[in-house]
């Protein structure tokens, strides 16, 4: 099983909808979680962090489920500029220090 | 600006030829690591760093080498170019203090042919 997984989409969307997507992880002790968001052949950026009581920042809001291992990530309303890879990505600590896992992504198409 | 650069954006080179790829940021960021993203693979880590003259291995870190003898750049150095290595390559930084933000530089497309 993959540390990290994600539903790889294409999710379609119809703009102006509503859109929610998980990724799941395997180790319990993980200490953080941040969605990303990746432009096709560009840099991932950060879109936001996790928190356990969850989070919202405009659009997106973002779960986290400790009990069943899983992040989310919804997006209301949908622009067409939404359309992207979105990456979950967990922090464990290591002995040697930080470890972040990358998720394989989840592709968003918000058409017309 | 606070920035991650990658030198070369993109690269097309021969089997066996030795190459280097510099990865510099700005951020005075303590951590710093090499991605290399494939189609259906996602993301995975080759080397990272946590400090200057210290480097540990990632998930897949063979026919590839690090070093870190500045806190602001980290080269990647591939002794003898496969084909295996054709790929897109990320470079990124974070604190070790948080947030843990990863910042990213722009990729390297490197193709050995």
């Amino acid at each position: 099983r993959k540390e990290v997984e994600q539903d790889p989409g294409p999710f379609n969307v119809p703009e102006g909808a509503t859109v929610a997507f998980n990724c799941t992880y395997s180790n319990s002790a993980s200490q953080s979680f941040f969605w990303y968001r990746q432009d096709c052949r560009k840099e991932p950026k950060l879109l936001m962090s996790v928190y356990s009581s969850g989070n919202e920042d405009g659009r997106f809001t973002a779960q986290l489920n400790r009990a069943s291992q899983y992040i989310s990530l919804l997006i209301r309303d949908s622009k067409l500029s939404d359309s992207a890879t979105y990456l979950c990505v967990v922090r464990e600590i290591k002995a040697a220090g930080n470890k972040l896992t990358f998720g394989g992504g989840t592709r968003v198409l918000v058409k017309p | 600006e606070a920035q991650v650069t990658q030198n070369p954006r993109y690269l097309i080179t021969v089997t066996g030829k030795k190459l280097t790829v510099t990865c510099s940021q700005n951020m005075n960021h303590e951590y710093m690591s090499w991605y290399r993203q494939d189609p259906g693979l996602g993301l995975r880590q080759i080397y990272y760093s946590m400090n200057v003259e210290v480097t540990d291995k990632g998930d897949v870190p063979e026919g590839y080498k690090v070093s870190r003898k500045e806190k602001r750049n980290f080269p990647l150095i591939l002794e003898s170019p496969s084909p295996n290595q054709t790929s897109l390559y990320f470079c990124a930084s974070s604190s070790m203090s948080g947030p843990y933000e990863q910042y990213f530089g722009p990729g390297t497309r490197l193709t050995v042919t």
